[in-house]
């Protein structure tokens, strides 16, 4: 059974500061997902990481994916307050493509 | 495009009724998933539909169905409700079944 798991659950954070969400997750897989959650809200896709040793930056934000060691990072620089929200990454398994197994959420806060 | 649409929002239904959520996907997407979110739970998959076939399922008992219809709409409905169904349910589509694009969600609360 795929198990995915982040950390830290929560994160509280001054503005201007630096801090990394790490995602683990236990079985082989070739594409890894990041979205984020508004209270209340739905899931907006963040980023979508397709090969061992990819990255990507949007805004402040950068992604990492290392399928050797099946992990991925989530990179914020110089928190803001508007990026306060909880984010999920999700993992899928090569033939069950459609099944998402999400991580248990790191809720941000970014205090001003 | 349009997005993922879902209705009703919003849903109170009292234990033992059923319930029936409605998904609309992005035009020219295929496939159809199911979430539910819980505090306790968290995110954790239903089912998946594709051209009218259900392709995958999640750990959730019978009382959990859905169908999808040739426009690829899909539904999904709840029987005999119980308190620990109340959740958010989202719905997602996808236009092969991978890269999923979510809805706004059905807040059920059951009583």
């Amino acid at each position: 059974e795929l198990k995915v798991e982040q950390n830290p659950l929560f994160l509280s954070m001054q503005e201007g500061k630096n801090y990394t969400i790490y995602c683990n997750y236990s079985t082989t897989s070739d594409r890894l997902y990041w979205y984020r959650q508004d209270p209340g809200k739905s899931l907006e896709s963040l980023f979508v990481l397709l090969s061992n040793g990819a990255v990507k930056q949007e805004g402040r934000l950068m992604a990492s994916l290392d399928t050797k060691a099946r992990l991925s990072t989530l990179h914020i620089t110089a928190a803001v307050h508007d990026l306060s929200a909880t984010y999920f990454c999700a993992v899928d398994i090569p033939g069950t493509a459609s099944k998402l197994t999400f991580g248990t959420g790191t809720r941000l806060q970014v205090t001003l | 495009k349009a997005g993922v649409t879902q209705t009703p929002r919003y849903l109170i239904k009292t234990r033992g009724q059923q319930v029936t959520l409605s998904c609309s996907p992005i035009s020219g997407h295929r496939s159809v998933s199911w979430y539910q979110q819980t505090p306790g739970q968290g995110l954790q998959f239903l089912f998946e539909y594709f051209s009218e076939t259900q392709r995958n399922k999640g750990n959730f008992p019978g009382r959990f169905s859905g169908r999808q219809f040739s426009n690829s709409r899909s539904e999904m409905n709840v029987s005999t409700l119980e308190l620990g169904d109340s959740a958010l349910y989202l719905c997602a589509s996808s236009p092969t079944g991978r890269e999923q694009y979510f809805g706004p969600g059905t807040r059920l609360t059951v009583t």
